[in-house]
Protein backbone atom coordinates (compact mmCIF):
# COMPACT_ATOMS: atom_id res chain seq x y z
CA UNK A 1 0.00 0.00 0.00
CA UNK A 2 1.36 3.53 -0.66
CA UNK A 3 1.47 6.33 1.91
CA UNK A 4 1.90 10.17 1.55
CA UNK A 5 3.48 11.80 5.15
CA UNK A 6 3.19 15.64 5.36
CA UNK A 7 4.81 15.67 8.31
CA UNK A 8 4.10 19.86 8.94
CA UNK A 9 0.19 20.40 9.99
CA UNK A 10 0.49 24.23 10.00
CA UNK A 11 2.89 26.65 8.77
CA UNK A 12 2.90 30.29 9.47
CA UNK A 13 5.07 32.89 7.57
CA UNK A 14 5.32 36.31 7.05
CA UNK A 15 4.81 37.81 2.89
CA UNK A 16 7.96 37.72 1.19
CA UNK A 17 9.58 34.89 3.09
CA UNK A 18 10.69 31.37 1.46
CA UNK A 19 8.72 28.58 2.58
CA UNK A 20 9.52 24.71 1.99
CA UNK A 21 6.42 22.39 2.50
CA UNK A 22 8.27 18.68 3.23
CA UNK A 23 6.40 15.57 1.71
CA UNK A 24 7.53 11.94 2.12
CA UNK A 25 6.27 9.00 0.50
CA UNK A 26 6.07 5.27 1.13
CA UNK A 27 5.51 2.81 -2.10
CA UNK A 28 6.99 -0.34 -3.28
CA UNK A 29 6.70 0.10 -6.92
CA UNK A 30 9.47 1.66 -9.21
CA UNK A 31 7.55 3.90 -11.25
CA UNK A 32 4.55 5.98 -10.05
CA UNK A 33 3.37 9.94 -10.09
CA UNK A 34 3.44 12.31 -7.22
CA UNK A 35 1.67 15.28 -6.70
CA UNK A 36 0.99 18.51 -5.26
CA UNK A 37 -2.47 20.21 -5.08
CA UNK A 38 -3.48 23.67 -3.67
CA UNK A 39 -6.85 23.82 -1.91
CA UNK A 40 -8.02 27.50 -0.94
CA UNK A 41 -10.55 27.76 1.45
CA UNK A 42 -13.37 28.33 -1.12
CA UNK A 43 -12.24 24.06 -1.30
CA UNK A 44 -11.60 22.91 -4.86
CA UNK A 45 -8.45 20.99 -5.66
CA UNK A 46 -6.02 23.31 -7.43
CA UNK A 47 -4.00 21.42 -9.68
CA UNK A 48 -0.23 22.83 -9.50
CA UNK A 49 2.33 19.61 -10.78
CA UNK A 50 2.79 15.95 -11.39
CA UNK A 51 6.47 14.59 -11.69
CA UNK A 52 7.00 10.64 -13.00
CA UNK A 53 9.51 8.71 -10.54
CA UNK A 54 11.79 8.35 -13.57
CA UNK A 55 12.14 12.39 -13.58
CA UNK A 56 14.42 13.67 -10.64
CA UNK A 57 15.30 16.78 -12.32
CA UNK A 58 13.56 19.41 -10.24
CA UNK A 59 11.52 22.46 -11.69
CA UNK A 60 11.13 26.28 -11.07
CA UNK A 61 7.46 27.66 -11.92
CA UNK A 62 7.52 31.08 -11.24
CA UNK A 63 7.83 31.52 -7.55
CA UNK A 64 7.09 28.10 -7.08
CA UNK A 65 9.67 25.09 -7.03
CA UNK A 66 9.68 21.19 -6.39
CA UNK A 67 12.70 19.09 -4.85
CA UNK A 68 12.21 15.65 -6.30
CA UNK A 69 14.68 13.28 -4.54
CA UNK A 70 14.20 9.35 -4.89
CA UNK A 71 16.75 8.46 -2.38
CA UNK A 72 15.18 9.87 0.19
CA UNK A 73 11.54 9.78 -1.31
CA UNK A 74 10.86 13.14 -0.69
CA UNK A 75 8.89 15.72 -3.19
CA UNK A 76 9.35 19.20 -1.34
CA UNK A 77 7.68 22.27 -2.25
CA UNK A 78 8.99 26.04 -2.25
CA UNK A 79 7.28 28.93 -2.51
CA UNK A 80 9.44 31.75 -2.86
CA UNK A 81 8.35 35.38 -1.55
CA UNK A 82 5.43 33.95 0.36
CA UNK A 83 1.81 36.32 -1.01
CA UNK A 84 -0.75 36.55 1.26
CA UNK A 85 -2.97 34.92 -1.87
CA UNK A 86 -0.37 31.60 -1.36
CA UNK A 87 -2.73 30.76 1.75
CA UNK A 88 -4.20 27.58 1.78
CA UNK A 89 -3.55 23.67 2.52
CA UNK A 90 -1.17 22.10 0.09
CA UNK A 91 -1.82 18.19 -0.27
CA UNK A 92 0.93 15.93 -1.90
CA UNK A 93 -0.36 13.10 -3.58
CA UNK A 94 1.20 9.90 -4.96
CA UNK A 95 -0.92 7.14 -7.59
CA UNK A 96 0.42 4.30 -9.32
CA UNK A 97 0.52 4.55 -13.38
CA UNK A 98 -1.06 1.03 -14.59
CA UNK A 99 -4.20 -1.33 -13.99
CA UNK A 100 -3.20 -4.61 -12.40
CA UNK A 101 -6.87 -5.12 -10.89
CA UNK A 102 -5.11 -3.66 -7.73
CA UNK A 103 -5.64 0.00 -5.88
CA UNK A 104 -3.21 1.33 -8.72
CA UNK A 105 -6.16 3.95 -10.13
CA UNK A 106 -6.51 6.16 -6.87
CA UNK A 107 -4.71 8.63 -5.49
CA UNK A 108 -2.87 8.78 -1.88
CA UNK A 109 -3.04 11.56 -0.72
CA UNK A 110 -1.20 13.31 2.27
CA UNK A 111 -3.21 14.90 5.41
CA UNK A 112 -1.93 18.91 4.21
CA UNK A 113 -0.19 21.46 5.40
CA UNK A 114 -2.40 24.37 5.89
CA UNK A 115 0.28 28.07 4.87
CA UNK A 116 -0.54 30.82 6.61
CA UNK A 117 0.89 33.71 4.96
CA UNK A 118 0.95 37.07 7.13
CA UNK A 119 0.88 40.44 5.76
CA UNK B 1 -13.79 23.06 -22.12
CA UNK B 2 -16.07 22.29 -19.29
CA UNK B 3 -15.06 20.84 -15.93
CA UNK B 4 -16.09 18.33 -13.85
CA UNK B 5 -19.39 19.60 -12.29
CA UNK B 6 -20.67 18.82 -9.13
CA UNK B 7 -24.32 19.66 -7.47
CA UNK B 8 -25.31 20.71 -5.07
CA UNK B 9 -22.15 23.05 -3.86
CA UNK B 10 -23.44 22.98 -0.33
CA UNK B 11 -26.08 20.66 1.11
CA UNK B 12 -27.24 20.85 5.06
CA UNK B 13 -29.50 18.40 6.45
CA UNK B 14 -30.76 16.72 9.23
CA UNK B 15 -29.50 13.07 10.82
CA UNK B 16 -30.83 10.07 9.64
CA UNK B 17 -32.33 12.30 6.08
CA UNK B 18 -30.93 10.69 2.55
CA UNK B 19 -28.76 13.00 0.55
CA UNK B 20 -27.63 12.84 -2.99
CA UNK B 21 -24.96 14.49 -4.82
CA UNK B 22 -24.35 14.67 -8.73
CA UNK B 23 -21.02 14.64 -10.26
CA UNK B 24 -20.72 15.72 -14.31
CA UNK B 25 -17.36 14.43 -15.54
CA UNK B 26 -15.67 15.96 -18.57
CA UNK B 27 -17.77 14.83 -21.64
CA UNK B 28 -15.20 12.95 -23.27
CA UNK B 29 -13.33 10.99 -19.82
CA UNK B 30 -14.63 7.12 -19.02
CA UNK B 31 -13.02 6.76 -15.37
CA UNK B 32 -14.79 9.12 -12.77
CA UNK B 33 -14.10 8.92 -9.05
CA UNK B 34 -15.68 9.84 -5.74
CA UNK B 35 -13.80 10.89 -2.88
CA UNK B 36 -14.23 11.87 0.99
CA UNK B 37 -12.50 14.70 2.55
CA UNK B 38 -13.12 14.77 6.34
CA UNK B 39 -12.17 18.42 8.44
CA UNK B 40 -8.17 18.64 8.62
CA UNK B 41 -7.51 15.40 6.22
CA UNK B 42 -6.36 14.71 2.85
CA UNK B 43 -9.15 13.48 0.18
CA UNK B 44 -10.08 9.38 0.87
CA UNK B 45 -10.93 7.25 -2.08
CA UNK B 46 -14.66 6.45 -2.00
CA UNK B 47 -15.07 4.33 -5.19
CA UNK B 48 -14.29 4.14 -8.82
CA UNK B 49 -15.97 4.14 -12.31
CA UNK B 50 -14.66 3.04 -15.66
CA UNK B 51 -17.83 3.82 -17.63
CA UNK B 52 -21.01 2.35 -16.13
CA UNK B 53 -19.03 -0.55 -14.41
CA UNK B 54 -18.04 0.21 -10.31
CA UNK B 55 -14.92 -1.09 -10.44
CA UNK B 56 -14.02 -0.84 -6.56
CA UNK B 57 -15.49 0.33 -3.45
CA UNK B 58 -13.10 1.34 -0.97
CA UNK B 59 -14.10 -0.04 3.06
CA UNK B 60 -15.11 3.60 3.39
CA UNK B 61 -17.98 2.90 1.65
CA UNK B 62 -20.55 1.56 3.79
CA UNK B 63 -23.78 0.12 3.02
CA UNK B 64 -25.56 3.26 3.54
CA UNK B 65 -23.83 4.50 0.30
CA UNK B 66 -24.49 3.99 -3.23
CA UNK B 67 -23.13 5.22 -5.69
CA UNK B 68 -24.47 5.18 -9.73
CA UNK B 69 -22.74 5.88 -12.93
CA UNK B 70 -26.03 4.37 -15.23
CA UNK B 71 -25.06 5.38 -18.63
CA UNK B 72 -21.48 5.67 -17.94
CA UNK B 73 -21.97 9.51 -17.97
CA UNK B 74 -23.25 11.27 -15.06
CA UNK B 75 -22.67 10.08 -11.18
CA UNK B 76 -24.79 10.00 -8.43
CA UNK B 77 -23.49 9.51 -4.62
CA UNK B 78 -25.95 8.62 -2.50
CA UNK B 79 -25.95 8.54 1.36
CA UNK B 80 -28.69 7.07 3.28
CA UNK B 81 -29.49 7.45 7.11
CA UNK B 82 -27.00 10.54 7.13
CA UNK B 83 -24.87 10.12 10.43
CA UNK B 84 -22.87 13.06 12.14
CA UNK B 85 -19.42 11.66 10.66
CA UNK B 86 -20.74 11.48 7.24
CA UNK B 87 -20.13 15.48 7.40
CA UNK B 88 -17.26 16.01 5.12
CA UNK B 89 -16.29 17.53 1.57
CA UNK B 90 -17.06 14.82 -1.24
CA UNK B 91 -15.03 15.16 -4.18
CA UNK B 92 -15.64 13.94 -7.64
CA UNK B 93 -12.65 13.48 -10.32
CA UNK B 94 -12.73 12.54 -13.71
CA UNK B 95 -10.14 10.84 -15.85
CA UNK B 96 -9.16 9.66 -19.67
CA UNK B 97 -8.08 5.88 -19.45
CA UNK B 98 -5.04 6.21 -21.61
CA UNK B 99 -1.75 7.21 -20.59
CA UNK B 100 -3.39 10.44 -18.95
CA UNK B 101 -5.36 7.77 -17.05
CA UNK B 102 -3.76 9.48 -13.90
CA UNK B 103 -4.36 12.61 -14.39
CA UNK B 104 -7.80 13.11 -12.36
CA UNK B 105 -9.56 16.64 -13.17
CA UNK B 106 -11.64 17.37 -9.85
CA UNK B 107 -14.70 19.26 -9.62
CA UNK B 108 -15.32 21.89 -7.04
CA UNK B 109 -16.94 19.38 -4.09
CA UNK B 110 -19.95 18.81 -2.46
CA UNK B 111 -19.62 20.01 0.99
CA UNK B 112 -22.29 18.04 3.64
CA UNK B 113 -23.17 19.09 7.16
CA UNK B 114 -25.47 17.51 8.73
CA UNK B 115 -27.17 18.47 11.98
Amino acid sequence: AQKVTQAQTEISVVEKEDVTLDCVYETRDTTYYLFWYKQPPSGELVFLIRRNSFDEQNEISGRYSWNFQKSTSSFNFTITASQVVDSAVYFCALILPWDSGGSNYKLTFGKGTLLTVNP
Amino acid sequence: DTGVSQDPRHKITKRGQNVTFRCDPISEHNRLYWYRQTLGQGPEFLTYFQNEAQLEKSRLLSDRFSAERPKGSFSTLEIQRTEQGDSAMYLCASSLENGQARFQHFGDGTRLSIL
